[in-house]
């Protein structure tokens, strides 16, 4: 399995405030990603890095942030939480297989995030 | 964007049953990857098929580029398949990430 660890795994907060999740990796991937999963909707990506202080917005971007100063760690931070960011979410990494094209993605295990 | 549709969206086969899934896109890809999410939330990657056919062990799947969809083959279908199937793409055009599908929720009965 590929070495992906997300922290925290669980979160309960309340609306207004931040929350700042992590997300790291052991494989030394070029590509980063954050997705959320909400009932009905799959996998929606929320933003991307390509590589140390590179990313872009994904899908669904508004009301986050992401920083990438290593190449093993990736932040997503919500500025101010609102109840419909009550949701999974799911880091995943992937290799550049040539130019424009990635590899394969691997996920970590996820985080449950509530905002009462 | 890339709209990717799966169907069925909702499967019950008896343990030991054959099964079929499939994903459809709506514009040329660079890439497509199968992912299962087992019941306990972790999605694991089946396969990376941007084109032809792969097998491994009891799972197939097929991407028919030119025609824009994919298919899953599960066979001999055993409780631990339960879960849900994802489809997701990587368009030629735009950014380096993928788009998925809704899935196919699969159960399987004893």
């Amino acid at each position: 399995d590929a070495g992906i660890t997300q922290s925290p795994r669980h979160k309960v907060t309340e609306t207004g405030t931040p929350v700042t999740l992590r997300c790291h990796q052991t494989e030394n991937h070029r590509y980063m990603y954050w997705y959320r999963q909400d009932p009905g909707h799959g996998l929606r990506l929320i933003h991307y890095s390509y590589g140390v202080k590179d990313t872009d917005k994904g899908e669904v971007s508004d009301g986050y942030s992401v920083s990438r100063s290593k190449t093993e760690d990736f932040l997503l931070t919500l500025e101010s939480a609102t109840s419909s960011q009550t949701s999974v979410y799911f880091c995943a990494i992937s290799e550049s297989l040539r130019a424009g094209v990635t590899d394969t993605q691997y996920f970590g295990p996820g985080t449950r995030l509530t905002v009462l | 964007g890339i709209q990717v549709e799966q169907s069925p969206p909702d499967l019950i086969l008896q343990e030991g049953a054959n099964s079929t899934l499939r994903c459809n896109f709506s514009d040329s890809v660079n890439n497509l990857q199968w992912f299962h999410q087992n019941p306990w939330g972790q999605l694991i990657n089946l396969f990376y098929i941007p084109s032809g056919t792969k097998q491994n062990g009891r799972l197939s799947a097929t991407t028919v580029a030119t025609e824009r969809y994919s298919l899953l083959y599960i066979s001999s279908s055993q409780t631990t398949d339960s879960g849900v199937y994802f489809c997701a793409v990587e368009p030629q055009t735009g950014a380096n990430n993928l788009f998925f599908g809704t899935g196919t929720r699969l159960t399987v009965i004893p």
